[in-house]
């Protein structure tokens, strides 16, 4: 079975600077989607940025970017000059392409406080 | 534009007392339902899903049971809540068997 393991429960950054979140996974498939949802105070879930394994380029979205390593099995999430806003709970997931086991698999979470 | 919708967005309920929760999707056909629940601020367990009207699976064994009378239409009950059931329900919507999910805006239910 696939699972999603965020080795971090708690990340500290400072405003502006860079910190980088980290995700591995395990599978014995080829085709898969991995996702960094984004979950703040209000609790809403929210998708940050999605990696398809058959890509090599990483996913970038404004600040945010990704270090896909397909045969490590590992999926971090980079965020430049971070903001307050950037403060929430953080979560990898996992979701196989087709196929009878096909749920989206979520990591324990990793949450990131930004000081000003 | 795909939209999901859920609520109550707050619901205070007495042990013992039913439970309804709902959850529509617009702006697309068939897709995947499912109902998270969250306890104590981190991490999330699947309690239901569904893949077409009427067909729904349960991940684990519990109180709750889930509903799909529509397409697009998604509901959680319970016939009497436990103070168990406290904690934060999430809808999502995702396009069968590919993708991600888009998650509804939840419900934090406390039962007193």
């Amino acid at each position: 079975a696939q699972t999603v393991t965020q080795s971090q429960p708690e990340m500290s950054v400072q405003e502006a600077e860079t910190v980088t979140l980290s995700c591995t996974y395990d599978t014995s498939e080829s085709d898969y989607y991995l996702f960094w949802y984004k979950q703040p105070p209000s609790r809403q879930m929210i998708l940050v940025i999605r990696q398809e394994a058959y890509k090599q380029q990483n996913a970038t979205e404004n600040r945010f970017s990704v270090n896909f390593q397909k045969a490590a099995k590992s999926f971090s999430l980079k965020i430049s000059d971070s903001q307050l806003g950037d403060a929430a709970m953080y979560f990898c997931a996992y979701r196989s392409d087709g196929g009878a086991t096909n749920k989206l698999i979520f990591g324990t979470g990793t949450l990131l406080a930004v000081q000003p | 534009s795909q939209t999901i919708h859920q609520w109550p967005a707050t619901l205070v309920q007495p042990v013992g007392s039913p439970l309804s929760l709902e959850c529509t999707v617009e702006g697309t056909s068939n897709p995947n339902l499912y109902w998270y629940r969250q306890a104590a601020g981190r991490g999330l367990q699947l309690l239901f899903y569904s893949v077409g009207i009427g067909q729904i699976s349960s991940e684990v064994p519990q109180n709750l049971s889930a509903s799909r009378p529509q397409d697009r239409q998604f509901i959680l009950s319970s016939k009497k809540l436990l103070l168990s059931d406290s904690g934060f329900y999430l809808c999502a919507w995702s396009v069968r068997w590919r993708g991600g999910y888009t998650f509804g805006s939840g419900t934090r239910l406390t039962v007193v």
